[in-house]
Parts: C-alpha cells; sequence; structure tokens
C-alpha cells in the first residue's frame, strides 16, 4: 500500500495567516491526489483533485501543488471557517489511502 | 441535489452483524463507483470497500475481507454493506461516497457502528 505521511500533524494559526500543509507519498503517484476538509461531526468537505484542481464551490484561497511524490496544500490569508483537520487522499493505486491528518487550530 | 444518506448503524456485540444502506439521489447512480470509508473515534480516514456501477467489480480492504460484503441496487439507487463477524476495532462512522477518477467528490453525512459487550 502507497503510505502518505502528513506534516505538520498540528498548525496553530491566526486569521490572515497563510497555511501549507505537505503529503509526501511513499512512492509516485503522478498527480493523484486529493485533498479534504473536515470539521468535527461532519463528514469530508472535498477541496482538491488531481493534485491542483479545486473542487466545485472552494474558495480560491485554498490551491494545491505537486506531483509524484510531493504535494502541498496552500490556504491564503486564513478564515475563521478554514479551522478543521485537512486529509490528502491518493487515488493512482489500490487501495485508496489517506493521510493522517492535519489539525489547523486557531491561535 | 446529489445526495448521499447512510442508515443502518447502532450498537452491536462482538461476533454480531449489521447491515449498512446508502440511498443516493439527484445523479444517475449506476454510473459510478460507489465506496465505504471509515473513521474510527478520534481517528483518521479508511478506505473498506469499493463497487463499480454493475457490481461487477468490488475490492475490499485486508482488515475486513471475508467479514464484510459490499452490494448495490441500482433499481433502488441504494449501496450496502453488510458487516458479519464484528470486531471491537470496526467501530467507526461509516460513510459512503462516491468517486470520479478515484476522488471522492460527495459523501454522506456517515452512520456510527459501535462493536461493544
Amino acid at each position: 500500500d502507497i503510505q502518505l505521511t502528513q506534516s505538520p500533524s498540528f498548525v496553530s494559526a491566526s486569521v490572515g495567516d497563510r497555511v501549507t500543509i505537505s503529503c509526501r507519498a511513499s512512492r509516485g503517484i503522478g498527480s493523484s491526489l486529493a485533498w479534504y476538509q473536515q470539521k468535527p461531526g461532519t463528514a469530508p468537505k472535498p477541496l482538491i483533485h488531481t493534485a491542483s484542481s479545486l473542487q466545485g464551490g472552494v474558495p480560491s484561497r485554498f490551491s494545491g501543488s505537486g506531483s509524484g511524490t510531493d504535494f502541498t496544500l496552500s490556504i491564503n490569508s486564513l478564515q475563521p471557517e478554514d479551522f478543521a483537520t485537512y486529509y490528502c487522499q491518493q487515488a493512482n493505486s489500490f487501495p485508496p489511502t489517506f493521510g493522517g491528518g492535519t489539525k489547523v487550530e486557531i491561535k | 441535489e446529489v445526495q448521499l444518506a447512510e442508515s443502518g448503524g447502532g450498537v452491536v456485540q462482538p461476533g454480531g452483524s449489521l447491515r449498512l444502506s446508502c440511498a443516493a439521489s439527484g445523479f444517475t447512480f449506476s454510473s459510478y463507483w460507489m465506496h465505504w470509508v471509515r473513521q474510527g473515534p478520534g481517528k483518521g480516514l479508511v478506505w473498506v470497500s469499493r463497487l463499480n456501477g454493475d457490481g461487477s467489480s468490488i475490492q475490499y480492504a485486508d482488515s475486513v475481507k471475508g467479514r464484510f460484503t459490499i452490494s448495490r441496487d441500482n433499481v433502488k439507487n441504494t449501496v450496502y454493506l453488510q458487516m458479519n463477524s464484528l470486531r471491537v476495532d470496526d467501530t467507526a462512522v461509516y460513510y459512503c461516497a462516491r468517486a470520479n477518477n478515484g476522488a471522492f467528490e460527495i459523501w454522506g453525512q456517515g452512520t456510527m457502528v459501535t462493536v461493544s459487550s
């Protein structure tokens, strides 16, 4: 199975900050990476697919980049509603796997 | 509106069984792979199972193989997860999800399964 390692596990940030989250794959996955946002007690919300394409309705302050083994989710000008846990997921090979999550907390 | 709605969760003793359902609406159900993903209390997301549009291709995570069975009814627009021989570590919120090119683009609200004596 492909392992996805997210870093950091926790981020403490303020409204207006820029936040970057890393996701590293144990072997190359091309651009087959997705990002999700999850708030407590709710289902994950899709943010990005194929590494850099925003899902419909996702604000443009979210962006994704990377290919191969190294990927990044960036959030420009963090908003109050962005405090949540973020997960990456690879769709390159079976089985689909997720990273361990990054919790973005209010500083 | 595209929607998925899970049901069937509950409390069951170790060794017991449950059947989860996921009702789909707002899209051509038979055209999509459907998946089950679970999340243990305070834990991350773990993929469980998937099947293709006509149910002819089915796959499972090793942790549930031989105990769980995924199926679908394209007339009722519903996907099922039959869970047998349940273990304490199967305790989780179970989500159904629609995939597009491998990314999970639509999720249900989840249903909680608790395995406890």
